[in-house]
């Protein structure tokens, strides 16, 4: 069993509808990460998260520590929010503090339809 | 800043040939990583450095990979002799000091060892 899954792993929709990817991690971390990764194939950091929710612009990143789940949301979408998104943590094996390398999930491509 | 630079973007090379990537970090960044990503396994931790000091190399597949950070703007990955199987994307990332603070990409290195 990989120690992030990732849900859907496709996912296809209409431009407009609110989108939901969901993230499932079995280890103990310092922070979780969405990342967006486009054709291209250059990847961008989306959020950052250790506990609670946040917020940037159409997205929203919500984190449940106790039950080890993330859910990146997209409201709005958008053709150009088609891309692959990337949920990652950084595992809290460092004691000192400090960043950790991350462990990734396989990742989520969306793709929103005109 | 210009972001985390990487170099070269592609190459292609033959069996057995000796392989460097090269990452400039960005400036004030102490931590670095190298991540490698290929269409069966996704994006893997293959080492990361904190001031210039390798902290974990686990992901480093074999001996014929080697990573150097000589100073606090240069680090070099290299494979040596390089084979089919090491053809991937080669990212490195940076970011900046604390704990799980966001992280920066670069674009990539897309190695093709024929």
């Amino acid at each position: 069993k990989n120690e992030v899954e990732q849900s859907p792993q496709n996912l296809t929709a209409q431009e407009g509808e609110f989108i939901t990817i969901n993230c499932s991690y079995s280890v103990g971390i310092s922070a979780l990460h969405w990342l967006q990764q486009h054709p291209g194939g250059g990847i961008v950091s989306l959020f950052m998260l250790s506990s609670g929710k946040k917020k940037h612009g159409r997205l929203i990143a919500t984190i449940n520590i106790q039950e080890k789940h993330s859910s990146l949301h997209i409201t709005a979408s958008h053709p150009r929010d088609s891309a692959v998104y990337i949920c990652a943590v950084g595992r809290s094996r460092n004691s000192g503090g400090g960043a950790d390398g991350l462990t990734f999930g396989k990742g989520t491509h969306l793709i929103i339809q005109p | 800043d210009a972001g985390v630079i990487q170099s070269p973007r592609h190459e292609v090379t033959e069996m057995g040939q000796e392989v460097t990537l090269r990452c400039k970090p960005i400036s004030g960044h102490d931590y670095l990583f190298w991540y490698r990503q290929t269409m069966m396994r996704g994006l893997e931790l293959l080492i990361y450095f904190n001031n210039n000091v390798p902290i974990d190399d686990s992901g480093m597949p074999e001996d014929r990979f080697s990573a150097k950070m000589p100073n606090a703007s240069f680090s070099t990955l290299k494979i040596q002799p390089s084979e089919p199987r090491d053809s991937a994307v080669y990212f490195c990332a940076s970011s900046y000091p604390g704990v799980g603070n966001t992280i920066y990409f670069g674009e990539g290195s897309w190695l093709t060892v024929v």
